[in-house]
């Protein structure tokens, strides 16, 4: 059974760090491209990064670019981001999402998420 | 702000035919397939449609999605209480080179 589950997520004070992770079982973590998409309380889905199956290849969204760093570690089967200069505006939900094989921009498995809230 | 317009609601009473439009531009729907997810309340969303009509196994066939041009659409027929969900579609976006998703529409069941 393929499973993603989210940790790391708290209270953080603005400007503060936070590193979310996501532990993979049930396939072969190391095949596949994954995503991680967060959600504000009451709010839609927002995607935030993508890595492809071997870390090569990264995208962020304008929102998050040069505060967030999206990474894998194969080996472990998990994902990880971590989250600098954290902003009110970064309070969400955070999931991580699978890419189907055979396009990475379909998500078809996602985990519960973590809740990460920014706040004095 | 997102760049995919979805109605903010839609509703229809058990067993009849919901219609949910998704409108965005060339550099998002206009080139690249168009993938629906539906998110039950409290839970994870879950992939629902995917390249424009396909379901993943599982997925009732009462679930369609088509798209044309710059617009996709996403037709719930049978309509039962359990398909109360937000639903979501999502492209790439090769202006910026990003992932968006849509503004979300929240069906109810009368």
């Amino acid at each position: 059974e393929v499973q993603l589950v989210e940790s790391g997520g708290g209270l953080v004070q603005p400007g503060g760090s936070l590193r979310l992770s996501c532990a993979a079982s049930g396939f072969t973590f190391s095949s596949y491209e994954i995503n991680w998409v967060r959600q504000a309380p009451g709010k839609g889905l927002e995607w935030v990064s993508y890595i492809s199956s071997r870390g090569r290849t990264i995208y962020y969204a304008d929102s998050v670019k040069g505060r967030f760093t999206i990474s894998r570690d194969n080996a472990k089967n998990s994902l990880y981001l971590q989250m600098n200069s954290l902003r009110a505006e970064d309070t969400a939900v955070y999931y991580c999402a699978r890419g189907h094989l055979s396009n990475g921009w379909t998500f078809d498995y996602w985990g519960q998420g973590t809740l990460v809230t920014v706040s004095s | 702000q997102s760049v995919l317009t979805q109605p903010p609601s839609a509703s229809g009473t058990p067993g009849q035919r919901v219609t949910i439009s998704c409108s965005g531009s060339s550099s998002n729907i206009g080139s690249n397939s168009v993938n629906w997810y539906q998110q039950l309340p409290g839970t994870a969303p879950k992939l629902l449609v995917y390249s424009n009509n396909q379901r993943p196994s599982g997925v009732p066939d009462r679930f369609s999605g088509s798209e044309s041009g710059t617009s996709a659409s996403l037709a719930i027929s049978g309509l039962q209480s359990e398909d109360e969900a937000d639903y979501y579609c999502a492209a790439w976006d090769d202006s910026p080179n990003a992932y968006v998703f849509g503004t979300g529409t929240r069906v109810t069941v009368l």
